[in-house]
């Protein structure tokens, strides 16, 4: 067990709605990271916050959003819901923002659009 | 390019054989090279975290990392079926860039 928690496991919805993924980091960890895993393309990076402030973004849609608060745990938000988002969502927690610091996944979020 | 490439397999060996997993990147400015494993529907585990060339050691695994040619290296001794899944490479560089760029994982299949 990492001490990284996700929530829901598993999510199952159709196209055009919005979900809410839930993050819980590990104790005294302030990093959280968000990836989205699928088949073809591997584990993307969609953004990074650290201490409840956007740090870094990577591939992420204008539709997806996200925010970490002051308890630390962080939501990805994602809106207007296609097929093709079906993946897995992973986060990561650290105990810094970079550098020389491991980084730890939670069990993943499972979305299936249909 | 992708930063970090890794050969997707699928790799099969007997149990009991060396296994070596490879990576490389392109990005000179990553410092910090990470192994995960990852079964099958399930989180990536941490198993090899190092920082300047050469190997790094633990029990059964050997993380090698040569910054000159930018190549990442896995190696399993004395292979186990509980290895059988998938092993991703990571790096990333220095400073508050904290986010890891993955390869695309090379899926093992150890056989009893």
């Amino acid at each position: 067990d990492s001490g990284v928690t996700q929530t829901p496991k598993h999510l199952i919805t159709a196209t055009g709605q919005r979900v809410t993924l839930r993050c819980s980091p590990r104790s005294g960890d302030l990093s959280v990271y968000w990836y989205q895993q699928s088949l073809d393309q591997g584990l993307q990076f969609l953004i990074h916050y650290y201490n409840g402030e956007e740090r870094a973004k990577g591939n992420i849609l204008e539709r997806f959003s996200a925010q970490q608060f002051p308890d630390l745990h962080s939501e990805l938000n994602l809106s207007s819901l296609e097929l093709g988002d079906s993946a897995l969502y992973f986060c990561a927690s650290s105990v810094a923002q970079g550098g020389d610091t491991e980084a730890f996944f939670g069990q993943g979020t499972r979305l299936t659009v249909v | 390019q992708k930063e970090v490439e890794q050969d997707p397999g699928p790799l099969s060996v007997p149990e009991g054989a060396i296994v070596s997993l490879n990576c490389t990147y392109s990005n000179s400015a990553f410092q910090y090279f990470m192994w995960y494993r990852q079964y099958s529907r399930k989180g990536p585990e941490l198993l090899m975290y190092t920082y300047s060339s050469g190997n790094k050691e633990d029990g059964r695994f050997t993380a090698q990392v040569d910054k000159s040619s930018k190549y990442i290296s896995l190696f399993i001794r004395d292979s186990q079926p509980s290895d059988s899944a998938t092993y991703l490479c990571a790096s990333r560089s220095g400073g508050s860039q904290g986010n890891l760029i993955f390869g695309k994982g090379t899926k093992l299949s150890v056989k009893p």
